[in-house]
């Protein structure tokens, strides 16, 4: 069954603490990208993926690390310079120019 | 840098009325793709809708159709015979077209939409 799943739905972070939020597509698209949507605010791009092994940073980078090691993977560590990190994200595959489809989302609480 | 409006954070119909979401956007680009994607409670984002720039002809998908008016950088979606499972947040987005690589999108804030039955 193809589709794109993110785990875990509810993730919770400590002070000081790096998570990483897991991303994963079998639709074998070329592209991945990861937004943050916070309340009232439509989603910003964090980063995205155009081919394995290489990444570009979206809007709002900072605080945020990704790594493409592999087609099918495109994992967010939210690390502990990420000040708000509070927020619910979506990870999106396209295949190329076309329409971005995407995860179920994660979302992200701070203890 | 693109951006993306919507001016109406709430809107509300009734069912089986037709209603009209409103967007805009700022670009420099000749090129580019607009979205309306829908997010229902359950946060799910799905595809409402495509318009590639380069078209004249506005898209239609079933009850859904958007007005295009590239000159005005503008484009509406609308919304006919409305149903209790339209009831979402309706966002507008853009991308750049072929030039900008597989580019992400630039999404306006977001419309509420309430239908009353």
């Amino acid at each position: 069954d193809g589709g794109i799943t993110q785990s875990p739905k509810y993730l919770f972070r400590k002070e000081g603490q790096n998570v990483t939020l897991s991303c994963e597509q079998n639709l074998n698209h070329d592209a991945m990208y990861w937004y943050r949507q916070d309340p009232g605010q439509g989603l910003r791009l964090i980063y995205y993926s155009q081919i394995v092994n290489d990444f570009q940073k979206g809007d709002i980078a900072e605080g945020y690390s990704v790594s493409r090691e592999k087609k099918e993977s495109f994992p967010l560590t939210v690390t502990s310079a990420q000040k708000n990190p509070t927020a619910f994200y979506l990870c999106a595959t396209g295949a190329g120019w076309e329409t971005q489809y995407f995860g179920p989302g994660t979302r992200l609480l701070v203890l | 840098a693109q951006t993306v409006t919507q001016s109406q954070p709430e809107m509300s119909v009734q069912e089986a009325e037709t209603v009209t979401l409103s967007c805009t956007y700022d670009t420099s680009e000749s090129d580019y793709y607009l979205f309306w994607y829908k997010q229902p409670p359950s946060r799910q984002m799905i595809l409402v809708i495509r318009q590639e720039a380069y078209k004249q002809q506005n898209a239609t998908e079933n009850r859904f159709s958007v007005n295009f008016q590239k000159a005005a950088k503008s484009f509406s979606l609308k919304i006919s015979d409305s149903q209790l499972g339209d009831a979402a947040m309706y966002f507008c987005a853009y991308r750049r077209g072929s030039g900008g690589g597989a580019d992400g999108l630039t999404f306006g804030k977001g419309t509420h939409l309430i239908i009353q039955p």
